[in-house]
Formats: structure tokens, sequence, C-alpha cells
């Protein structure tokens, strides 16, 4: 079955940067596109990044253009979100999503990043 | 990039309906027949209960249906059950990006 593992969230200061990773399995990796969508604490939705099957686009969210990177390695069955410059207001759960068609169909349980010095 | 409105909250007996409604514009819900709902429940992530508009995945309880008038979509739930409790999320996808609704929290009385 499909299995999206999120890690590399935690308390983290401003001025650094942070990379997320999920680990991807019980699918083709490299036959889909992905995404990574955030939630900050008791609030709604917000999509943040999509990347395409083979990793040659990706789009962004104004709130986030500029300041996160989304990545993946097909050989490792893994996707990235590398984030910098960030202010509180990017404190979520960011979840990592598995795109099918047009849907975003699996997620996986999300991991939380705060920001605060 | 701005978010589908849907109402904050509904609210229904057991074994009725309710229906919540997902407002964009014509360049995303109107544009696309690409309409999602999930299901959240406390402490969980999102499910996908309704895709392209009206389509249920495999294993979510045909008491579950969505439909799509011009701008706005909707999401039904019949025989309300107390583990339909929880908050649900529309989105569109819009060429480049995704859209979310702000959610709408069910209570089932």
């Amino acid at each position: 079955q499909v299995q999206l593992v999120e890690s590399g969230g935690g308390v983290v200061q401003p001025g650094r940067s942070l990379r997320l990773s999920c680990a991807a399995s019980g699918f083709t990796f490299s036959s889909y596109g992905m995404h990574w969508v955030r939630q900050a604490p008791g609030k709604g939705l917000e999509w943040v990044s999509v990347i395409w099957y083979d990793g040659r686009k990706n789009y962004y969210a104004d709130s986030v253009k500029g300041r996160f990177t989304i990545s993946r390695d097909n050989s490792k069955n893994t996707l990235y979100l590398k984030m910098e410059r960030r202010p509180p207001e990017d404190t979520a759960v960011y979840y990592c999503v598995k795109q099918d068609t047009m849907t975003l169909d699996y997620w996986g349980q999300g991991t939380l990043v705060t920001v605060s010095s | 990039q701005s978010a589908l409105s849907q109402p904050a909250s509904v609210s229904g007996s057991l074994g009725q309906s309710i229906t919540i409604s997902c407002t964009g514009t014509s360049s995303d819900v109107g544009s696309y027949d690409l309409v999602s709902w999930y299901q959240q429940l406390p402490g969980k992530a999102p499910k996908l209960m309704i895709y392209d508009v009206s389509k249920r995945p495999s294993g979510v309880s045909n008491r579950f249906s969505g439909s799509k008038s011009g701008n706005t979509a909707s999401l039904t739930i019949s025989g309300l059950q107390a583990e339909d409790e929880g908050d649900y999320y529309c989105s569109s996808y819009a060429g480049t990006y995704v859209l979310f609704g702000g959610g709408t929290t069910l209570t089932v009385l």
C-alpha cells in the first residue's frame, strides 16, 4: 500500500535553513507528481509546491516562492523541501502528498516545523 | 492564488443529509472538473473522499457525493453518522497550482 513518511521537522530558528524529506513506498515513485501541503496550528490546508514526476518542472505558492525549493531523487524514492528565510508564519505541519492524474490522493502523516528564536 | 470559499461550520442530526458548498471563480472551480474533497479527523492527515467533482475513491462510502454548478462545487453527505464529524476541505486544480477552501467543520448532533 502507498506509504509516505515525512521527516526533518522540529524547532528551528528563523535564520537557519531546513530540509524536509518524504520517503515513499508502495507505488512507482518516479511515475507520479508530488506535492507539499502545509497546515498551520488550528488553521486550514495551504498548498505549498508541486514537482513533476521527472523533476523537470515545479511550481510554488506565492507565499513561499523564492524561499522554498522542492526537489526529488527518484533513485531513492524521496521527495524534499528545502526551506530558507523562514518567518514564524511558516510554522505548520508539512504534508507530503502523492498526485494521481490531477488529484492529490495519498497523504503522509506530516511533520511539524516550528519556527522560533 | 485566493482560497476557495467554504462555510466555517455546518451541523446535522444523525441520519440526516448535509451539503457543504465550495465557491471559486471562473479561473479555477469554473474552469476545471478537478474539484476534490477531503475529510480530516482530529489529529489525522486529510483523506480523499471525492475527486474530479463527483468520483469516489475505492472504499469511500456512497453516502458521500459531489457535484458542481458554475463556480460552485458541493459535497453532500447523506445518512449522517457520528464518525462523519470532522473538518472537510475542498480543493481545485488551477493550472500550475492547487487551491484549498478554508475548511468546514461538520458537527453531528
